[in-house]
């Protein structure tokens, strides 16, 4: 079955530390992976896109790796600020299948200050 | 305008009533894809247009729920004879679908929250 799973559901960290979003999937055959950024009340907002033969893409403080052999990609954000709370979402489409982009239920991140 | 739009950006409704919701794409988008998001929920997808290609309706959830796409372009979500479970936000992305990597980023729109009381 093609999944998506997150972790953790939720966090809860300080402004200017770093943490690490995690996400698993199944989905096959793989075409590519995302991370979003929702924040409350809004639509989603792209971050970074991998494809299987990348393994790392930065986006400013946001940098997203990707293990195509254990099916993991993880989020990093480094000196977090009280923007950055917000939902992060983990997509993977399927090879092909345009239409067959399996969502995750997201982590949700508070920067408190 | 730059990014996607939608309309409305809440709608209230009573059980039973047909609601539509509006998408307007980023100009130049081939696909169009339409989601709903329940409160603390991941997205669902409900269904999705690439150009004149019959649209990939395998997320629908029943046959109350429907969608056109006019020219290519602005896209409708119709809902029949709502039910309170139909509450929740409705997201509409584009992408411009075209070659490379790229062609699968998204363009979310704000949402519809729907109510069905």
């Amino acid at each position: 079955k093609n999944q998506v799973e997150q972790s953790p559901q939720s966090l809860i960290i300080l402004e200017g530390k770093n943490c690490t979003l995690q996400c698993n999937y199944t989905v096959s055959p793989f075409s590519n992976l995302r991370w979003y950024k929702q924040d409350t009340g809004r639509g989603p907002v792209s971050l970074t896109i991998m494809t299987f033969s990348e393994n790392t893409k930065s986006n400013g403080r946001y940098t997203a790796t990707l293990d195509a052999d254990t099916k993991q990609s993880s989020l990093h954000i480094t000196a977090s600020q009280l923007s950055d709370s917000a939902s992060y979402i983990c997509v993977v489409t399927r090879y092909s299948s345009a239409s067959k982009i399996i969502f995750g239920s997201g982590t949700r991140l508070s920067i408190r200050p | 305008g730059a990014g996607v739009s939608q309309s409305p950006s809440n709608k209230v409704t009573e059980k039973g009533k047909d609601v539509e919701l509006r998408c307007d794409p980023i100009s130049g988008h081939t696909a169009l894809y339409w989601y709903r998001q329940s409160l603390g929920q991941g997205l669902e997808f409900l269904i999705y247009f690439q150009g004149n290609s019959a649209p990939d309706k395998s997320g629908l959830p029943s046959d109350r729920f429907s969608a056109e796409r006019t020219g290519g372009s602005v896209s409708t979500l119709t809902i029949q004879r709502t039910q309170q479970e139909d509450s929740a936000v409705y997201l509409c992305a584009s992408s411009p679908g075209r070659t490379g990597v790229l062609r699968w980023t998204q363009y979310f729109g704000p949402g519809t929250r729907l109510l069905v009381l």
